[in-house]
């Protein structure tokens, strides 16, 4: 089955600095997906990276601040801007893709995670 | 009221033993609901899928109540290995994105 890997697995950040998550997926998706998950909490959709457009943002989250790029169908970044404590958290990408069953299936890369300090 | 509610846990239950729990959505026109898994410090990963009818998996049942709007998962003869966090996940209509609970821990005790 198709794979979604996430880079960098973890990373410690100081307040004010940017940090760009990569994501490839080992096939073409229309759509991949960044998530946040932070401690104790529930996943919460950022935004949907389409290719050839610009992202779509769920609310409470704006480009400004969590820009992201699709540049095929197989990569997409995210950064997180201007970082502060309340950044840290788990980031996740994610994409549908056809699971052993053959149905589809929303798959997470391993997700990286974010301290700030 | 929440999108997506869940009991946290954490539910510590003896090997063998059988557990449910139980997820309650609010958007009555959510169409697809699932189970996920998601160990500690690890990526969720899709348990089952919820289908109208019920469904079985193994030692693992799923049920969809659409009146009361709740699904339910069950597991038994419970494993060590089953010590997760189960996170009721529900698609609702037309374009909207998929809710997440926070989801439920299970200790599986030796």
């Amino acid at each position: 089955s198709a794979v979604i890997s996430q880079k960098p697995s973890r990373d410690i950040c100081q307040r004010g600095t940017s940090l760009t998550i990569q994501c490839q997926v080992d096939s073409q998706v229309t759509m991949m997906f960044w998530y946040r998950q932070q401690p104790g909490q529930s996943l919460t959709l950022i935004a949907t990276a389409n290719q050839g457009s610009e992202a779509t943002y769920e609310s409470g989250f704006v480009i400004d601040k969590f820009p992201i790029s699709r540049p095929n169908l197989t990569f997409s970044t995210l950064t997180v801007s201007n970082m502060s404590p309340e950044d840290s958290s788990i980031y996740l990408c994610s994409a549908i893709l056809a699971g052993t069953s053959g149905a589809n299936v929303l798959t997470f890369g391993a997700g990286s995670r974010l301290t700030v300090l | 009221r929440k999108e997506v509610e869940q009991d946290p846990g954490p539910f510590n239950v003896p090997e063998g033993a059988t557990v449910a729990f139980n997820c309650t959505y609010s958007n009555s026109a959510s169409q697809s609901f699932f189970w996920y898994r998601q160990d500690c410090r690890k990526e969720p990963k899709l348990l089952m899928s919820v289908y109208s009818s019920g469904n079985e998996d193994g030692r693992f049942t799923a049920q969809l109540n659409r009146a009361s709007q709740y699904i339910s998962l069950l597991i038994r003869d419970s494993k060590l290995s089953d010590s997760a966090t189960y996170l009721c996940v529900v698609l609702g209509a037309g374009n909207t994105p998929l809710v997440f609970g926070k989801g439920t821990r299970l200790s599986v005790i030796a």
